[in-house]
């Protein structure tokens, strides 16, 4: 079963308006990360946000994890068409053995 | 240098066809990953290397074999695989020892196509 599951599975916005997406996942974990995949291409970290912190900024991507809640939430800000891309956040799991695992991404696409 | 570089871009085989997927960094990382990708998924880890020494195989098929020549290179060869092995191959690298999630630096991937 995946670790990370995301929602929403597609979205889709106007220029200038603000993206949410959200992963939830099962397990505790020591960092979760997000990335982004333009279509067909490698991945593309975006953040890290370590178990201990509740919130992160980047230029226009703001994250926040709820440890009590096993979920987090990327906010895009005044959205560009650039953005669309599909975004997937990584947990790994503190079970003793590694694993590090995607989950199931958000697909955004912001209009022009 | 801040790229981790795959070739060949896309691959077409047939599926009693032996070839090799090559990725190749040069950010002194020490652990490097293999991952497969099919469309509308996300990635599913396959093999991790540590310091050249494979410290990770998720349980996947032997047609898949990895190879880490040197710490900057990492392949995989493919022997006998079947349609559904169709997929983004996609080749990414950290840091450390690839025992924690790390940041990791992706290849653009290999679209390969198994008919």
């Amino acid at each position: 079963s995946q670790q990370g599951e995301e929602d929403p599975q597609a979205l889709s916005i106007q220029e200038g308006e603000n993206a949410t997406m959200n992963c939830s996942y099962k397990t505790s974990i020591n960092n979760l990360q997000w990335y982004r995949q333009n279509s067909g291409r490698g991945l593309v970290h975006l953040i890290l946000i370590r178990s201990n912190e509740r919130e992160k900024h980047s230029g226009r991507l703001r994250v926040t994890l709820d440890t009590s809640k096993k979920s987090s939430s990327l906010l895009i800000t005044a959205s560009r068409a650039a953005d669309t891309a599909s975004y997937f956040c990584a947990t790994d799991a503190v079970t003793g053995t590694y694993k590090y695992i995607f989950g199931t991404g958000t697909r955004l696409k912001v209009l022009a | 240098d801040t790229e981790v570089t795959q070739t060949p871009k896309h691959l077409v085989m047939g599926m009693t066809n032996k070839k090799s997927l090559k990725c190749e960094q040069h950010m002194g990382h020490r652990a490097m990953y293999w991952y497969k990708q099919k469309a509308k998924k996300p990635p599913e880890l396959m093999f991790v290397y540590s310091y050249e020494k494979l410290s990770i195989n998720e349980s996947v098929p032997s047609r898949f074999s990895p190879e880490c020549p040197n710490s900057s290179l990492l392949n995989l060869h493919l022997h006998a695989l079947q349609p559904e092995d169709s997929a983004l191959y996609l080749c990414a690298s950290s840091q450390g020892r690839g025992l924690i999630a790390e940041t990791q630096y992706f290849g653009p991937g290999t679209r390969l196509l198994v008919l």
